[in-house]
């Protein structure tokens, strides 16, 4: 049972351009989200969190959004780059173990 | 400070044997927990050590286990590998306050090939 989902493994998009990345998610009891990103042959990087008391988040060009009505959050990447071309993943954290699970990322390209 | 450091960063075994990964936390962190990477199923947890005790499990066989270390230093093992074994096992660590949002620092993992 997949708790964090993210439903588009693959997003090209046009450098100078907004990207977004979104993600799902089933676990009403999630108390923070993040967004990670990761380049081939090295460990995820931490990009961005959100508390699930908030509904956005910024720092610099990332912003994440959070609808928890919804049990979906997005990240918006204004604008891209090319060094943005990695892969996201989107994390939650349990409240009550402080687990934190991924989901299976989305690989994003920003065409030249 | 210096990062979460794994060895080996590169392993290859064949089926039937076992295999130890260990990482080094960031110094100060007290959590370490393991996630398998394959291309198919993204990050998947492994377990969370705190403290020397194993605080959360995954969805993972009993072939795969760990510990940590009083130094918060963590191995993981896996007894019997499967060809399905093959994948990046990343470590990482996080500090545990009561205001933190458990952000995690990833080493740069471990690649078994299981043959």
């Amino acid at each position: 049972d997949q708790q964090v989902k993210q439903n588009s493994p693959s997003l090209s998009v046009q450098e100078g351009r907004i990207s977004i990345l979104n993600c799902d998610y089933t676990n009403s009891m999630f108390d923070y989200f993040l967004w990670y990103k990761k380049y081939p042959a090295e460990g995820p990087t931490f990009l961005i969190s959100i508390s699930s008391i908030k509904d956005k988040n910024e720092d610099g060009r990332f912003t994440v959004f959070l609808n928890k009505s919804a049990k979906h959050l997005s990240l918006h990447i204004v604008p891209s780059q090319p060094g943005d071309s990695a892969v996201y993943f989107c994390a939650a954290r349990g409240n009550r173990d402080d687990k934190i699970i991924f989901g299976k990322g989305t690989r994003l390209h920003i065409l030249p | 400070k210096a990062g979460v450091t794994q060895t080996p960063r590169y392993l290859i075994k064949t089926r039937g044997q076992q295999v130890t990964l260990s990482c080094s936390p960031i110094s100060g962190h007290r959590s370490v927990s393991w996630y398998q990477q394959t291309p198919g199923q993204g990050l998947q947890f492994l377990f969370e050590y705190f403290s020397e005790t194993q605080r959360n499990k995954g969805n993972f066989p009993g072939r795969f286990s760990g510990r940590q270390f009083s130094n918060s230093r963590s191995e993981m093992n896996v007894s019997t590998l499967e060809l399905g074994d093959s994948a990046l096992y990343l470590c990482a660590s996080s500090e545990v306050t009561r205001f933190s949002t458990g952000e995690l620092f990833f080493g740069e993992g471990s690649r078994l090939t299981v043959l």
